[in-house]
């Protein structure tokens, strides 16, 4: 499987930390995507990632990419209370052209 | 902006009983996702579709059948509906393949008793 596994499960900072999600994953993949949810809702996209990238800036995110560690990495600077949510990496590729495989998700308490 | 709706944000039912669980999205988008989430399992694909009357298996397909009739409505059914699919469920939809972002609906919460 090339399931995406978030690193850490949880993460708790205050309020004006940055906060270090990562994401490691076993297949080759042909991009790397970020969702938010909080909680009991949907997800939402935050940004996407291609293969032969190794970083990307969107606001406050920076999504760096390193495909010989099978690995992603997202910060988010400056937190704040409404980033409290968590964070899923999914990846494409492997095959298919529609499925995207997503990875258990980090848990981010950012507290006031 | 995209918008995905689904039918119910809290459903409750019995065993045995047949459920469907609709989907609608306004943008024209091509594929379709429903999938479900569960503590600690991360979202599972149980089926997709890429086109009208298309339809594939994701990874979780057992116990569960599609419909697609129309372009913007993508329906999930339980046939007869168990405890073990008790959970959170997400309908997506994304223009293209992968490299395109999914949007999601709010979840449909379905309790199986």
């Amino acid at each position: 499987s090339q399931q995406g596994e978030e690193d850490p499960q949880a993460l708790s900072i205050q309020e004006g930390e940055n906060a270090t999600m990562n994401c490691s994953y076993k297949t080759s993949i042909n991009n790397l995507q970020w969702y938010r949810q909080n909680s009991g809702r949907g997800l939402v996209h935050l940004i996407l990632i291609r293969s032969n990238e190794r970083e990307k800036h969107s606001g406050r995110l920076r999504v760096t990419l390193d495909t010989s560690k099978k690995s992603s990495s997202l910060l988010i600077t400056a937190s704040r209370a409404a980033d409290t949510a968590s964070y899923f990496c999914a990846t494409g590729g492997g095959g298919s052209n529609y499925k995207l495989t997503f990875g258990k998700g980090t848990l981010l308490t950012v507290n006031p | 902006d995209v918008k995905v709706t689904q039918s119910s944000r809290y459903l409750v039912k019995r065993t045995g009983e047949k459920v469907f669980l609709e989907c609608v999205q306004d943008m024209d988008h091509e594929n379709m996702f429903w999938y479900r989430q569960d503590p600690g399992l991360g979202l599972r694909l149980i089926y997709f579709s890429y086109d009208v009357k298309m339809k594939e298996k994701g990874d979780i397909p057992e116990g569960y059948s599609v419909s697609r009739e129309k372009k913007e409505r993508f329906s999930l059914i339980l046939e007869s509906a168990s405890t073990n699919q008790t959970s959170m469920y997400l309908c997506a939809c994304a223009l293209g393949g992968i490299l395109y972002e999914q949007y999601f609906g709010p979840g449909t919460r379905l309790t199986v008793t």
